[in-house]
């Protein structure tokens, strides 16, 4: 039973548009959520989070929404640069340190 | 310096063999994980150690065990390789209380 879902396995962006990803769940105890990003062949690295608690976290060019009710987050990236290609991956923690990730979305961000 | 790390990086092997793959963090947390990450790229956990003591144990066949000698090491056994081990297994650690995980390089294992 998958907790997190991420719909789309891949998106392209023109450089300097806006990167909209999106991920759904379906645990309401959920209490963080977190976006990773991971290169090829290399372990996924820590990009932005956010409590339940909140509806929105910014950092840079990175922003990640929080919609409860809808039980949906996205990661907005704007802009979009050619080092944002890689595959972009949604977590959500349970109190007790327990993570679930979706499926992971390719951004491939065009020059 | 590295952060996470694990050994080997690749791994190629015969069905029935035994195989193991280390993990050793030295960020000083003290919780560690297993992931598993499949043909679909679905990352799901399989183990969760917190201070050498297993806290999460998803459902995954007995022929995986987990051993922790210290906070800083995590490895997995595998006895009896399938077909369907083949993937990618990430070992992470985070500190409890924490909402960021540390991953590791990944270990491609490949069962013929």
């Amino acid at each position: 039973d998958q907790q997190v879902k991420q719909n789309s396995p891949s998106l392209s962006v023109q450089e300097g548009r806006i990167s909209i990803l999106n991920c759904d769940y379906t645990n309401s105890m959920f209490d963080y959520f977190l976006w990773y990003k991971k290169y090829p062949a290399e372990g996924p690295t820590f990009l932005i989070s956010i409590s339940s608690i909140k509806d929105k976290n910014e950092d840079g060019r990175f922003t990640v929404f929080l919609n409860k009710s809808a039980k949906h987050l996205s990661l907005h990236i704007v802009p979009s640069q050619p080092g944002d290609s890689a595959v972009y991956f949604c977590a959500a923690k349970l109190t007790g340190n327990q993570f679930y990730f979706g499926t992971g979305t390719s951004l491939t961000v065009i020059p | 310096d590295t952060a996470v790390s694990q050994t080997p990086k690749y791994l190629v092997t015969q069905m029935g063999n035994d195989k193991s793959i280390k993990c050793e963090q030295n960020l000083g947390h003290d919780t560690m994980y297993w992931y598993k990450q499949d043909s679909k790229k679905f990352l799901k956990i399989m183990f969760s150690y917190n201070n050498k003591e297993l806290i999460i144990n998803e459902t995954v066949p007995n022929r995986f065990s987990p051993k922790s000698p210290d906070k800083a090491h995590l490895n997995l056994h595998i006895n009896s390789l399938e077909l369907g081990d083949s993937a990618v297994y990430f070992c992470a650690s985070t500190q409890r209380g924490r909402q960021t995980q540390y991953f590791g390089p990944g270990t491609r294992l490949l069962v013929l």
